[in-house]
C-alpha cells in the first residue's frame, strides 16, 4: 500500500537555526499538508498546498515557515529561525482530491527538538 | 467553545467490553467527519469516516447527529490491540484543513 514518507524521523537543532523537514507524498496525490503536534496536545493544521502554491494556512504558519515542492516528489517545510516552542512532531499528509470526504494520509512524522 | 471537543479519558476497559466515545463540534458548516486512531508517538491513522446515516465497520460503529453537532464511536468486543488514542476529526465546507479534537485515550485491560 502506498505511504507518505518523512525524513528525518528525529531532528535536533539549536534555537535560531534553520531546519528543513522533508516529505514524499503518495505519488498520484495532488494536495499536500503539514500539521504539527506539540507533546501532549492535539494535532494542529499548519498549511495546505496545491498546484505549487499555498491554498490555506493557519495562524501558526507565520513568516518563519515556508513550504516548497522542489521537484515532482518531495514536499518540504522550512523553519527559518527555530524557537523553543517549535519543538513538536511534524506530520506531512497528502490527499488525492480536494473533496472534503477524501482521506488525508499521514506520514510517520518528524520529531523536532529545539534546544 | 473548542472547535472539536472530546472527553480526554482515560477510559480503562476490560477486554471484550463495549466502549463508546462522544465528540461535539462547534462549526455547523462542517461537512465531513472522521475517527482517526493514534498510537503513542505515531501518526494519526484513519479508522473510519462518519456518514449521516451512521456506518459500521466490523466491531466499530460511528454515528453522526448534525442537529446536535455530535459524533459518536462505539467499539464492541474490545481487543487489547484497540488500546490507543481516538481522535475525532472534522473537515469544513470548502475548507481543506482537518480540525482535530484532543483525543480520547483508551486502554483495554486483559
Amino acid at each position: 500500500e502506498p505511504e507518505v514518507t518523512q525524513t528525518p524521523s528525529h531532528q535536533v537543532t539549536q534555537m535560531g537555526q534553520e531546519v528543513i523537514l522533508r516529505c514524499v507524498p503518495i505519488s498520484n496525490h495532488l494536495y499536500f499538508y503539514w500539521y504539527r503536534q506539540i507533546l501532549g496536545q492535539k494535532v494542529e493544521f499548519l498549511v495546505s498546498f496545491y498546484n505549487n502554491e499555498i491554498s490555506e494556512k493557519s495562524e501558526i504558519f507565520d513568516d518563519q515557515f515556508s513550504v516548497e515542492r522542489p521537484d515532482g516528489s518531495n514536499f518540504t517545510l522550512k523553519i527559518r529561525s527555530t524557537k523553543l516552542e517549535d519543538s513538536a512532531m511534524y506530520f506531512c499528509a497528502s490527499r488525492l482530491q480536494a473533496l472534503s470526504t477524501d482521506t488525508q494520509y499521514f506520514g510517520p512524522g518528524t520529531r523536532l527538538t529545539v534546544l | 467553545r473548542k472547535e472539536v471537543e472530546q472527553d480526554p479519558g482515560p477510559f480503562n476497559v476490560p477486554e471484550g467490553a463495549t466502549v463508546a466515545f462522544n465528540c461535539t463540534y462547534s462549526n455547523s458548516a462542517s461537512q465531513s467527519f472522521f475517527w482517526y486512531r493514534q498510537d503513542c508517538r505515531k501518526e494519526p491513522k484513519l479508522l473510519m469516516s462518519v456518514y449521516s446515516s451512521g456506518n459500521e465497520d466490523g466491531r466499530f460503529t460511528a454515528q453522526l447527529n448534525r442537529a446536535s453537532q455530535y459524533i459518536s464511536l462505539l467499539i464492541r468486543d474490545s481487543k487489547l490491540s484497540d488500546s490507543a488514542t481516538y481522535l475525532c476529526v472534522v473537515n469544513g465546507f470548502g475548507n481543506e484543513k482537518l480540525t482535530f479534537g484532543t483525543g480520547t485515550r483508551l486502554t483495554i485491560i486483559p
